[in-house]
């Protein structure tokens, strides 16, 4: 069981907008950056959001984040199939383990 | 550009010792924390530790704690996980990922290695 919670999966056809939550606590979200990270199957994972709501260079603005207190969100626009993965955020946490991943929401582009 | 560069997929029999091997270029690579991620067959990413090289302060993850051992040799820029009795149970695909100062996101991550722990 993760620190962070993730719904197992989200749905939504090509062109719409999905968003998929990242909730914790104190001890690691609220008070410190999230990220996210998209895994495509077969592949190591890779950053797609820091500092909350950051881009690094060559992620397109179709992805953005948000946080809010303890809960952290992704959003997704203009889905493509391509967008097909898993999708993980992470935290340090500092009652725990220093670093602590949530347990994953695999989007599916119907 | 930066790169982690892992060693290549290992199987092994229970009760075998194993050490695998993430090799960092591109950027200063004892000012970066170097972390381990445990991906088992069709699970979710789970942190494992964290090394600076610079000084080789380690944390440990409970969960992996007295598990694994995670050390860095800074002279030829490679960080390690070790095993010292490997179990079925170890059988995944093992992730290095280099953190990020400040808010410590993973920036990196190299190609993963898969130990396979088969009797």
């Amino acid at each position: 069981q993760s620190v962070l919670t993730q719904p197992p999966s989200v749905s939504a056809a090509p062109g719409q907008k999905v968003t998929i939550s990242c909730s914790g606590s104190s001890s690691n979200i609220g008070n410190n950056y999230v990220s996210w990270y998209q895994q495509l199957p077969g592949t190591a994972p890779k950053l797609l959001i820091y500092d909350n709501n950051k881009r690094p260079s060559g992620i397109p603005d179709r992805f953005s984040g948000s946080k809010s207190g303890t809960s952290a969100t992704l959003g997704i626009t203009g889905l493509q199939t391509g967008d097909e993965a898993d999708y993980y955020c992470g935290t340090w946490d500092s009652s725990l383990s220093p670093w602590v991943f949530g347990g994953g929401t695999k989007l599916t582009v119907l | 550009e930066v790169q982690l560069v892992q060693s290549g997929a290992e199987v092994k029999k229970p009760g075998e010792s194993l050490k695998i091997s993430c090799k960092g270029s591109g950027y200063s690579f004892t000012s970066y924390w170097i972390g381990w991620v445990r991906q088992m067959p069709g699970k979710g990413l789970e942190w494992m530790g964290i090394i600076y090289p610079g000084d080789s302060d380690t944390r440990y993850s409970p969960s992996f704690q007295g598990q694994v051992t995670i050390s860095a040799d800074k002279s030829i820029s490679t960080a390690y996980l070790q095993w010292s009795s490997l179990k079925a149970s170890d059988t995944a695909m093992y992730y290095c990922a280099r953190h990020r100062g400040g808010s410590y996101e993973v920036d990196y991550w190299g190609q993963g290695t898969l130990v396979t722990v088969s009797s």
